[in-house]
């Protein structure tokens, strides 16, 4: 079965690094989302994409953050200048453009990220 | 816009006896929900969904739901809990499609005690 991937599993960076979190999404996928998790606390939104664009950035998602697709199957979401606060668990997540009505959103294991 | 409120930030239970975890959700439009689980140290697994179909969701590992429009929940049961149902519980409303960003509730971290 088809499913979203990301490496690496385990990020530990030193603050004011750059990190880069890569996912492939499942491969007929057309959107694109970022969400993640500070540890103890809920599955929060960053950012989704589509056609090559963001199309929904919640406030998180500042100017420390980008996305990008590189190439035909990565998806990346880098992070410019780490903080402390960005230590947390980041998952991708990529949905289909089917034709039923509701096309879920396919989440991948998650990138834990610590930030020394 | 839409919320999630799960009612219970911890559940306590007893192996064998039934499970309760509550979930009141607010949308502007017809939702989709969810229910995810996630285990220690692991990813978030979709344990059943609703998306207007029928009202009585069933799920993996014997966990249903209901969808109720006149209370707007979407509580989450299983008739007997088993050990390894101990886990945190997400429950997630989406817009009708799942193109938007998906709106988590804060979790309801469910022990089950032998």
């Amino acid at each position: 079965e088809p499913e979203v991937t990301q490496t690496p599993s385990h990020q530990v960076t030193q603050m004011g690094q750059e990190v880069i979190l890569r996912c492939v999404p499942i491969s007929n996928h057309l959107y694109f989302y970022w969400y993640r998790q500070i540890l103890g606390q809920k599955v929060e939104f960053l950012v989704s994409f589509y056609n090559n664009e963001i199309s929904e950035k919640s406030e998180i998602f500042d100017d420390q953050f980008s996305v990008e697709r590189p190439d035909g199957s990565n998806f990346t979401l880098k992070i410019r200048s780490t903080k402390l606060e960005d230590s947390a668990m980041y998952f991708c997540a990529s949905r289909g453009s089917g034709t039923a009505m509701y096309n879920e959103q396919f989440f991948g294991p998650g990138t834990r990220l610590t930030v020394l | 816009a839409q919320s999630v409120t799960q009612l219970d930030s911890h559940v306590s239970v007893s192996e064998g006896t039934p499970v309760l975890l509550r979930c009141n959700y607010s949308s502007s439009y017809s939702p989709s929900l969810f229910w995810y689980v996630q285990h220690p140290n692991k990813g978030l697994q979709l344990l059943l969904k609703y998306t207007s179909a029928a009202t009585l969701v069933k799920g993996i590992n014997g966990f249903e739901a209901e969808f109720k429009k006149s209370e707007t929940s979407f509580h989450l049961t299983k008739p007997s809990a088993h050990m390894s149902d101990a886990a945190e519980y997400f429950c997630v409303v989406s817009d009708p499609t799942g193109r938007r960003a998906l709106t988590f509730g804060s979790g309801t971290r469910l022990q089950v005690q032998p």
